[in-house]
Order: structure tokens, then sequence, then C-alpha cells
């Protein structure tokens, strides 16, 4: 069966350093990966996509990497700040093509 | 610029009681989705409509209904609530229907409890 994994545990790290998040999947051949923030009783925000013939993709303090043969995508912050803590999703389209399934997220912590 | 808009907030129920979720988008999107969020299940597809006039189930489509009023309104409708569908719904929109390589804009949520 498909399934996203991301570490259902927290992620705690001082302000300062580089938060790493990890997004592995199985029986996947998506073409693209998106990443999303959620805070506390918020809906989640979209911040990255990227395309399977992409390895690397940085946007401000982000970047995501895209390894389609071990199936798995890294998310970092760099120079992590407080305000960085919430929870981060992945997401990916099935193989069918016609929904996006999302994964359980990481909490992240960043502690001043 | 208001993005996504859910109503209600929050709401409780009780079993057997109906409902509509409402949403609307002002960025003139065309297609429109509807999640569940639960805990250690993440986000899960009730129903999307792709564009105006055509909806289709997700992967938890059972026990709920959709209409695509318009271009900006997509609402979800409970006909006999169950326990079993007390979560946090969300309403999400995206310019066009691509599964994978569209950005999806959220609203913050419906907060169901069923009694």
């Amino acid at each position: 069966s498909q399934k996203i994994e991301q570490n259902s545990e927290a992620l705690n790290i001082q302000e300062g350093k580089t938060a790493t998040l990890t997004c592995n999947y199985t029986n996947y051949s998506p073409a693209y990966l998106q990443w999303y923030r959620q805070d506390p009783g918020r809906g989640p925000v979209f911040l990255l996509l990227i395309r399977e013939n992409e390895k690397e993709k940085r946007k401000e303090r982000l970047k995501v990497t895209f390894d389609t043969t071990l199936k798995q995508s890294l998310f970092h912050i760099t120079a992590s700040q407080p305000a960085d803590s919430a929870t981060y999703l992945c997401a990916l389209p099935n193989n069918a093509g016609n929904m996006l399934t999302f994964g359980g997220g990481t909490r992240l912590m960043v502690k001043p | 610029n208001a993005g996504v808009t859910q109503t209600p907030k929050f709401q409780v129920l009780k079993t057997g009681q109906s409902m509509t979720l409402q949403c609307a988008q002002d960025m003139n999107h065309n297609s429109m989705y509807w999640y569940r969020q639960d805990p250690g299940m993440g986000l899960r597809l009730i129903y999307y409509s792709a564009s105006e006039g055509t909806t289709d189930k997700g992967e938890v489509p059972n026990g709920y209904n959709v209409s695509r009023l318009n271009k900006r309104e997509f609402s979800l409708r409970l006909e006999s609530a169950a326990p079993s569908q007390t979560s946090v719904y969300f309403c999400a929109s995206s310019a066009v229907y691509r599964a994978g390589n569209q950005p999806q804009h959220f609203g913050d949520g419906t907060r169901l409890s069923i009694l």
C-alpha cells in the first residue's frame, strides 16, 4: 500500500541551528513533492514544491531535496528561529494522479 | 483579500443531526477540496471539485455530500452525523486541478464535535 512517513516525534532544536525534517514514501512514483507549514489552530500553508528532475530547491532559509532513488525528501531550515516552530507536512500526488496525499507531519520546536 | 473562508469555526452536534459546512474562496481558483484532519491520520481528502460543475470522491467520502454552488463556493454536508465524524475539516483551493504541481490554499478549518 502507499505510505508517506514523517517522524511523528517532535524535533527540538536550539535557535540558530539547522533543522532537518524527513519525508519518506513507499509505493509512490511522484513527479512532484510539496511541503506545507501548519500552526496550531490554523490551516496548512504552502511553502515549496519540488519536481522530480530537481535535486534541490531553495527559498530564503528553506531548502528541500528530493531523492527519487531513496524515495525521500529532506526539508532544511537554516538559522532556525523560535518563529519557525510549527508542524511541517509533506504531500505528494497519488499514483492515479487525482489527489494530493499528506504525511502526518513533524512538529518542530525551536528553543531560544 | 481573505483567501479561503470557512464557516462555522466551531460546531457541536448530536448524533443523527445534519449540518452543512461552508467554504468560499476569493482567488478565482477553479479547483476546491474538502479534507478532514484527525490525530495520527494526517489530512485525508473527502471530496474535490476539479472545476465548477464537477465533483468527485476522495479517499474518505462515506457519510458526506458536497455541492459546488458556483466557482467561489464549495459546501460539505453531513446528512446524519456520527461520532466518527468528529474531526477538523479543512477546505482548500488551487488555481487549476493538477494533483501534484499546484499549491493548495487552505482555510483555517471547522472544528466539529459530534456527541
